[in-house]
């Protein structure tokens, strides 16, 4: 519906899995977000890319690693992920100018809830 | 720095009575100001936005907000809720990196529940 679309939107995985997140975006923007959203805390923003360069790694541990080969897609690599890694994640799209204070939204996805058990 | 807080966590209506959902912000320049709603076990959704033009905005389902820069203040309304308005809804400013790239700064959310 937004033009932004993650898969799977469900993930169950035990700590010692490796597994990925996958976004694409159909609205030809040329920047990509992960937020992390957990229950009772405001929504965490994690990496950045724009024009497919990282820009923002917002303090996230190593077991979250992303990857944007192109403009239109973008992944999480999860691995030894802990209980408190459980949440959805949302992943979004916008056009952005660098150098410009944004008045640009952005689009999200559906999200992925991720359980690790 | 830019900031928004939303001054309630909980509002709750009764199916064909207003809404009224607050939110201020904090900026050190003029800001981009949204209003995004989220389902249960949905992504978040773009409700409306404010980026200098109108002060009184409208956005899609019949909700407007009204930017007061005095007050500080972009509070978000609607007439006469529906059931379907029952979600979360957060308040969000524009803001950006130190690299000169833009970035969202989001509230904590209010969740709306509407009652027959």
């Amino acid at each position: 519906e937004t033009g932004v679309t993650q898969t799977p939107r469900h993930l169950v995985m035990g700590m010692t899995n490796k597994k990925s997140l996958k976004c694409e975006q159909h609205l030809g923007h040329n920047a990509m977000y992960w937020y992390k959203q957990s229950a009772k805390k405001p929504l965490e923003l994690m990496f950045v890319y724009s024009l497919e360069e990282r820009v923002e790694n917002n303090s996230v541990p190593s077991r979250f690693s992303p990857e944007c080969p192109n403009s239109s897609h973008l992944f999480l690599h999860l691995h030894t992920l802990q209980p408190e890694d459980s949440a959805l994640y949302l992943c979004a799209s916008s056009q952005d100018l660098p150098g410009r204070v944004g008045t640009y939204e952005q689009y999200f996805g559906p999200g992925t809830r991720l359980t690790v058990t | 720095a830019q900031s928004v807080t939303q001054l309630d966590s909980h509002v709750s209506v009764s199916e064909g009575t207003p809404v009224l959902l607050r939110c201020n912000y904090s900026s050190s320049y003029s800001p981009s100001l949204f209003w995004y709603v989220q389902h249960p076990n949905k992504g978040l959704q773009l409700l409306l936005k404010y980026t200098s033009a109108a002060t009184l905005v409208k956005g899609i389902n019949g909700f407007e907000a009204e930017f007061k820069k005095s007050e500080t203040s972009f509070h978000l309304t609607k007439p006469s809720a529906h059931m379907s308005d029952a979600a979360e809804y957060f308040c969000v400013v524009s803001g950006m990196f130190s690299g000169g790239y833009n970035k969202l700064i989001f509230g904590a959310g209010t969740r709306l529940a509407v009652h027959p």
